[in-house]
C-alpha cells in the first residue's frame, strides 16, 4: 500500500521568509497524482497545490511551489514570502489515477513568527 | 457557491452509545468522502461513493459504522455502538469527479467519546 511521510511534525519561519516543507512517498505506480492540503485553525481543509506524477513542470500557484522529484519520490513544498496567515497543518497526500483512496501524511505543523 | 455543510459540529457521547453525523456536498458533485482525522494524525479514508453507489469502503470498520447516500446527494455516517478509540474529528468532502478531481472539505464534526 501507499505511504506518504511527513518527517517534520512542527516548522516555524519568520514572517516574508522562505520554508520548505518535506514530503516523501512510497509506491510501484507510475501514474499518481500529489496534493498539498492546508487546514488553519479550526477551520476546513483547502488545497493548496497539486501535481500530476507525468508532468516533469513542478506546480507553481503564486508563493506556492512544490519539488517534485520522481525517482527519489520526493515532493516538497516551497513557501515564499510567508504571511501569519499560512499558520496552519499542511498535509501531503497521494492518490492512484487509477484508484480511489487518497493517502495522507501525517502533517506539519507551520508556524509564522512576526 | 456554498460549501460542503456538515452537522453537528460538535458531539460528545458515552462509549456504546450511537451516533450519526451529517454531510450535505457541493451541489453537482457526485464524489463524496467520509474521513476519520485521529489527533495529530491524517484523515484516513473511510468511504467513498460515487453518486448514490459505494466505490471503496475497504478501510470503514463495518460491524460498528455503517453510511448512506440516499439519492446520490447528501450522506449520513453513523456509529454503533462507539468506541473510545472512535474520538476524532469526521470529515466529509466532494469533488467533482475522481482522480485529479479537488477534494473540497467541510468543517468536520469532532467526536468525544468518553
Amino acid at each position: 500500500a501507499q505511504t506518504v511521510t511527513q518527517s517534520q511534525p512542527e516548522m516555524s519561519v519568520q514572517e516574508a521568509e522562505t520554508v520548505t516543507l518535506s514530503c516523501t512517498y512510497d509506491t510501484s505506480e507510475s501514474d499518481y497524482y500529489l496534493f498539498w492540503y492546508k487546514q488553519p485553525p479550526s477551520r476546513q481543509m483547502i488545497l493548496v497545490i497539486r501535481q500530476e506524477a507525468y508532468k516533469q513542470q513542478n506546480a507553481t500557484e503564486n508563493r506556492f511551489s512544490v519539488n517534485f522529484q520522481k525517482a527519489a519520490k520526493s515532493f516538497s513544498l516551497k513557501i515564499s514570502d510567508s504571511q501569519l496567515g499560512d499558520a496552519a497543518m499542511y498535509f501531503c497526500a497521494y492518490r492512484s489515477a487509477g484508484g480511489n483512496d487518497m493517502r495522507f501524511g501525517a502533517g506539519t505543523r507551520l508556524t509564522v513568527k512576526p | 457557491e456554498a460549501g460542503v455543510a456538515q452537522s453537528p459540529r460538535y458531539k460528545i457521547i458515552e462509549k456504546r452509545q450511537s451516533v450519526a453525523f451529517w454531510c450535505n456536498p457541493i451541489s453537482g458533485h457526485a464524489t463524496l468522502y467520509w474521513y476519520q482525522q485521529i489527533l495529530g494524525q491524517g484523515p484516513k479514508l473511510l468511504i467513498q461513493f460515487q453518486n448514490n453507489g459505494v466505490v471503496d469502503d475497504s478501510q470503514l470498520p463495518k460491524d460498528r459504522f455503517s453510511a448512506e447516500r440516499l439519492k446520490g446527494v447528501d450522506s449520513t455516517l453513523k456509529i454503533q455502538p462507539a468506541k473510545l478509540e472512535d474520538s476524532a474529528v469526521y470529515l466529509c468532502a466532494s469533488s467533482f469527479g475522481q482522480g485529479v478531481y479537488e477534494q473540497y472539505f467541510g468543517p468536520g464534526t469532532r467526536l468525544t467519546v468518553t
